[in-house]
């Protein structure tokens, strides 16, 4: 079975400081990884997505993550967090062309001026 | 191109009562999926759709029938509501032609049933 660990509820950062969020997977296959953002009240928006290739991979809003096989991690990262920033941030985990992601409980990212 | 739109955005129920979650969208993608978001809990898959006239079970599906009759409408039904189903309800839809596409996720629908 497939399923994502967020270890982080919460995070707090400051206006133009770096961020890091942790994502861990268990899945016995070749993982498709994604990690999507939610402002509060609206739907989910991708950020980015690994298939294959590359591990270092670069979404939209600067963000980026690193695909670890031997940590079974997804980690996102920002190196200059603005405030539009703040909001929810889900990773996901599914297999190769099935839709059935399974997705973290979500890290709450609070940016402080 | 409106994507995934999902109707209503905020609904209100007694127990007992039955409602139907709409969803449309308008990419002819084969997949179609409902999730619910619960406080500390992510989302979880209630019923997919692999295209027209076929739908399965996710991993918490008591509760909810959907049906799919056309590839654009993935409704998602109620039939007695309960407190328990309490939550925030996204419909999600995706393309099974190419491997390296993502989900499209609706505005989502905030339930709350008393």
């Amino acid at each position: 079975a497939q399923s994502v660990t967020q270890p982080d509820i919460h995070i707090t950062v400051s206006e133009g400081a770096s961020l890091e969020l942790r994502c861990n997977y268990s899945y016995g296959a070749t993982p498709y990884l994604f990690w999507y953002v939610q402002s509060p009240g609206q739907g989910l928006q991708l950020l980015l997505k690994y298939f294959s290739g590359d591990t270092l991979v670069q979404g939209i809003k600067g963000f980026e993550a690193e695909f670890k096989r031997s940590q079974s991690s997804f980690n996102l990262r920002k190196p200059s967090v603005h405030w539009s920033d703040a909001a929810e941030y889900f990773c996901a985990v599914g297999p190769i062309n099935d839709y059935k992601l399974s997705f973290g409980a979500g890290t709450t990212v609070t940016v402080r001026a | 191109n409106a994507g995934v739109t999902q109707t209503p955005k905020f609904q209100v129920l007694k127990t007992g009562q039955s409602m139907t979650l709409q969803c449309a969208q308008d990419m002819n993608h084969e997949y179609m999926s409902w999730y619910r978001q619960d406080p500390g809990m992510g989302l979880r898959l209630i019923h997919y759709s692999v295209g027209a006239g076929i739908t399965d079970q996710g991993e918490v599906p008591n509760g909810y029938n959907v049906s799919r009759s056309t590839t654009e409408d993935f409704p998602l039904r109620l039939l007695s509501a309960a407190p328990s189903q309490t939550s925030v309800y996204f419909c999600a839809s995706s393309s099974a032609r190419d491997l390296n596409t993502e989900a499209f996720f609706g505005q989502g629908t905030r339930l709350t049933v008393v």
